[in-house]
């Protein structure tokens, strides 16, 4: 079974430029998330959709950060324009929610984003 | 608001002895704490999780217990090895939205 696909890997641009990355998650999970990792810290939560919906996307700086899951399936996340501040790795993960319980979330590699 | 606190923040021991991680959480609808494993540059890995209605789990060198009414899990690991090298970290439901709130993790150094 395929793992979360997450691309590019490494994205490095100029403050202000848009910058976008792209998740598969592993095939049949309804539920996706997107969160950015800052150095020597842990995950925090950006977004998550169950299939194509948004169901919390409270940490989401709307000013300059959109997500989008058009068909319930792969997922792009995208900063428009980039600061210095984003600077981070951006993980995403899948979890296939059954029961009404919290589920596994399985990561993708994630997206060092550099910006000078 | 949910918050997870976890400790040390840093945790040496000489290979082949045991290492423990504690994590408290504050929200007494958390239902379910994973604990994950991160090398130097990789993904996050689960490497086990305890939901509340079970008061440890172990899988061969790994165990998690769960205190709910101290509000408090940990990890143990036993016989460490080089391996086990990484840093790990707990989390834990904030009530039913499913969102994990995460501790700032421990790095685990091994010391051969």
């Amino acid at each position: 079974e395929a793992g979360v696909v997450q691309s590019p890997r490494y994205k490095i641009i100029e403050k202000k430029q848009p910058v976008a990355f792209w998740c598969n998650p592993i095939s049949g999970h309804n539920t996706l998330y997107w969160y950015r990792q800052n150095l020597g810290q842990g995950p925090e939560l950006l977004i998550r959709y169950e299939n194509e919906e948004a169901v919390d996307d409270s940490q989401l700086p709307k000013d300059r950060f959109s997500a989008e899951r058009l068909k319930g399936v792969d997922s792009t996340l995208k900063i428009q324009p980039a600061e210095l501040g984003d600077s981070a790795v951006y993980l995403c993960a899948s979890s296939s929610r059954s029961g009404g319980s919290a589920d596994t979330q399985y990561f993708g590699p994630g997206t060092r984003l550099t910006v000078l | 608001g949910e918050n997870v606190e976890q400790h040390p923040s840093t945790l040496s021991v000489q290979e082949g002895d045991s290492a423990v991680i504690k994590c408290t959480y504050s929200d007494s609808a958390s239902n379910y704490f994973p604990w994950y494993k991160q090398e130097l540059g990789k993904r996050p890995q689960l490497i086990i999780d305890i939901r509340s209605n079970v008061g440890e789990k172990k899988d061969q060198r790994i165990a998690v217990t769960l205190n709910k009414t101290a509000k408090h899990f940990s990890l143990h690991i036993t016989e460490t090895q080089p391996e086990d090298s990484a840093v790990y970290f707990c989390a834990a439901t904030r009530g039913s939205n499913y969102q994990l709130i995460w501790g700032a993790g421990t790095k685990l150094i091994i010391k051969p």
